[in-house]
């Protein structure tokens, strides 16, 4: 099937850096792919669509300023967490469809896990 | 997208079949019934879906009733490898994915 990367798979930042994170469909092409942060013991929470060729479309309560994306190519999407704090410490995760301009089945990435010091 | 329930937790044993429920009673006639299941630390995949017939692929069953207002997921060997947290959601094609508590499935030797 279809896999989805994402890049680094875990990384350790000062408070105050910023981090980008990056989500490839290796195989495949994706105008649309969805960001998700998960905190522990809980369930994923959606964050952003990415829109190859757009601007993102944010969930509510979600910082557009804090947390940057870009989707420059239809098979790269990049989350960019800015001034990152201890709070924004979690597991990110992307996702891109299994069929273009649907958006039910879903290819996941295996994550990455940002602790911010 | 209509809600779903799921139990909190449930275990199982090894090599028997995990019946996992979700019920569903205010699916819209456009949403269809998705699983998906996510190991710890990675993440989630999808399993299965269905409209109102069952289903049946490698990885499960799918088991919706006639009224379309539950479910039964079924994993018919359960191994170890099967111990995650499983979510079912309803939703129609264009929606979004959007994840519930979802059941943690323990599989015990």
């Amino acid at each position: 099937g279809a896999v989805v990367s994402q890049h680094p798979s875990w990384v350790i930042c000062k408070s105050g850096t910023s981090v980008k994170i990056e989500c490839r469909s290796l195989d495949f092409q994706a105008t649309t792919m969805f960001w998700y942060r998960q905190f522990p013991k809980q369930s994923l929470m959606l964050m952003a669509t990415s829109n190859e060729g757009s601007k993102a479309t944010y969930e509510q309560g979600v910082e557009k300023d804090k947390f940057l994306i870009n989707h420059a190519s239809l098979t790269l999407s990049t989350l960019t967490v800015t001034s990152a704090h201890p709070e924004d410490s979690s597991f990110y995760i992307c996702s891109a469809p299994e069929v273009a301009g649907r958006s039910d089945t879903q290819y996941f990435g295996p994550g990455t896990r940002l602790t911010v010091l | 997208d209509a809600k779903t329930t799921q139990p909190t937790s449930m275990d199982c044993a090894e090599g028997r079949a995990a019946n996992l429920p979700c019920n569903h009673s205010t699916i819209s006639g456009n949403e269809y019934v998705y699983w998906y299941r996510q190991i710890h630390s990675q993440g989630p995949q999808y399993i299965i879906h269905g409209l109102k017939n069952n289903e049946t692929n490698e990885m499960a069953s799918l088991i919706i009733t006639e009224d379309r207002k539950s479910s039964t997921l079924i994993l018919p060997h359960a191994t170890l490898r099967d111990t995650a947290v499983y979510y079912c959601i309803a939703l129609a094609v264009y929606d979004k994915v959007i994840f519930g508590p979802g059941t943690s499935l323990s599989v015990i030797p």
